[in-house]
């Protein structure tokens, strides 16, 4: 099972919006509609920003949003604030043996 | 509000055992609406799932490949927690280990509540 594709990072100012891709098979992302977003602060454990590829939990504002096209799924930030820098990854169904694989991060910097 | 709080030692030395557990508050671990799972996290390995345990009518565990020989996670019904060994590490299993709730089926990647995380550190 290898790791879902993230960019290293990616940035934004304040107010803006900044997409951040997840690439992975059809034989996971591509296959399934089970991707989940995490957001980490330092130091912190992950916390679900989006599961089912679009479906926010109570209490993750509406700013957050989540889609998928093929293989690579997608999370959007929008109206970017302070608090919103932190590692981002995305995690989706193995597609086998009940697996479940993550992307490597990306780190989202609000300039 | 469901909460889980992990206990084991931080430290093992190379060779020896890595065990964890974590208490489940405001769930149960027989629920058959949720899986229990732990996740560990390094910089070489970045978040990597590790395994889960399961109640469905019996009890199912679903383990990663890569550590699959060596772990096992078990549940405690008495005490509504479940558990992980590592057995035979290395300094290469070195991380923050996290146990996790997974909800909405089995194998979906929606996790929460996170425990609090445990660095373990493998001494050579």
């Amino acid at each position: 099972q290898s790791a879902l594709t993230q960019p290293p990072s990616a940035s934004g100012s304040p107010g803006q919006s900044v997409t951040i891709s997840c690439t992975g098979t059809s034989s996971d992302v591509g296959g399934w509609n089970y991707v989940a977003w995490y957001q980490q602060h330092p130091g912190k454990a992950p916390k679900v920003m989006i599961y089912e590829v679009s479906k926010r939990p109570s209490g993750v504002p509406d700013r957050f949003s989540g889609s998928k096209s093929g293989n690579t799924a997608s999370l959007t930030v929008s109206g970017l604030q302070g608090e919103d820098e932190a590692d981002y990854y995305c995690c989706s169904y193995g597609g086998s043996m009940n697996f479940v694989i993550f992307g490597g991060g990306t780190k989202l910097t609000v300039l | 509000q469901v909460n889980l709080r992990q206990s084991g030692p931080g430290l093992v030395k190379s060779s020896q055992t890595l065990s964890l557990t974590c208490a489940i508050s405001g769930d149960s671990v027989s629920s058959t609406s949720a899986a229990w799972n732990w996740i560990r996290q390094s910089p070489s390995r970045g978040l990597e799932w590790l395994g889960r345990t399961y109640y469905r009518s019996k009890w199912h565990s679903d383990y990663a490949v890569d550590v699959k020989s060596r772990i096992t996670i078990n549940a405690d019904t008495s005490q509504n927690q479940f558990s992980l060994q590592v057995n035979s590490v290395t300094p290469d299993d070195t991380a923050v280990y996290y146990c996790a709730r997974e909800f909405g089926g089995v194998a979906t990647g929606t996790f929460d509540p996170w425990g609090q995380g445990t660095l373990v550190t493998v001494s050579s």
